[in-house]
């Protein structure tokens, strides 16, 4: 079955810039999306075919792909960004759906 | 602004069938483009996609679920429904109702996503 694959942790102090990362082997081929879950609350979409960026959410939320990989990028991290958060695409037939593990962004 | 809303049992016995319904106020599921679809989270894990519906009644679902899992809708009552059945302490989760925006059938992301509902298999 196909995988996508997050670090299990990220830490940044604030202000800094934290980047988080997403590999998968049909990352150049689908789209991947981005979510953000906080402690008892739902996810929220934060990113959307790779590099969008839903209305609401802060100009400091960033994604890029290059090839596997795709990478989404906070900038100037604040503390109410501590958060866990989700890739999300498709298999290579972008039929079957796949979460990657989750990476917890501690803000030091 | 579309609202989705899970509602059932919050326990279910070992072998018996978990069945949850998600109610969409604010928008409908017969509008196109959108795929509903449910989503669970372990506690203390990662999600795991379900499976979707369209409201044409078309469906897709996990292929490590399939087997287990109905995904229903209903016009009428502007809802949708999941259904797994002879579960095990695994499938004790967190289950999530939300929105697919597809723009293509593997073009989509999900938004919004109802509060989650935590489903707990024990006897």
């Amino acid at each position: 079955s196909y995988e996508l694959t997050q670090p299990p942790s990220v830490s940044v102090s604030p202000g800094q810039t934290a980047r988080i990362t997403c590999s998968g082997d049909a990352l150049p081929k689908q789209y991947a999306y981005w979510y953000q879950q906080k402690p008892g609350q739902a996810p929220v979409l934060v990113i959307y075919k790779d590099s969008e960026r839903p209305s609401g959410i802060p100009e400091r939320f960033s994604g890029s792909s290059s090839g596997t990989t795709v990478t989404l990028t906070i900038s100037g991290v604040q503390a109410e960004d501590e958060a866990d958060y989700y890739c999300q695409s498709a298999d290579s037939s972008g039929t079957y759906l796949v979460f990657g593990g989750g990476t917890k962004l501690t803000v030091l | 602004q579309v609202q989705l809303q899970e509602s059932g049992p919050g326990l279910v016995k070992p072998s018996e069938t978990l069945s949850l319904t998600c109610t969409v106020s604010g928008g409908s599921v017969s509008s196109g483009s959108y795929y509903w679809s449910w989503i669970r989270q372990p506690p203390g894990k990662g999600l795991e996609w379900i499976g979707y519906i369209y409201y044409s009644g078309s469906t897709n679902y996990n292929p490590s679920l399939k087997s287990r899992v109905t995904i229903s809708v209903d016009t009428s009552k502007n809802q949708f429904s999941l259904k797994l059945s002879s579960v095990t302490a695994a499938d004790t989760a967190v289950y999530y109702c939300a929105r697919r925006v597809g723009e293509t059938t593997t073009v989509g992301w999900f938004d919004p996503w109802g509060q989650g509902t935590l489903v707990t298999v024990s006897s």
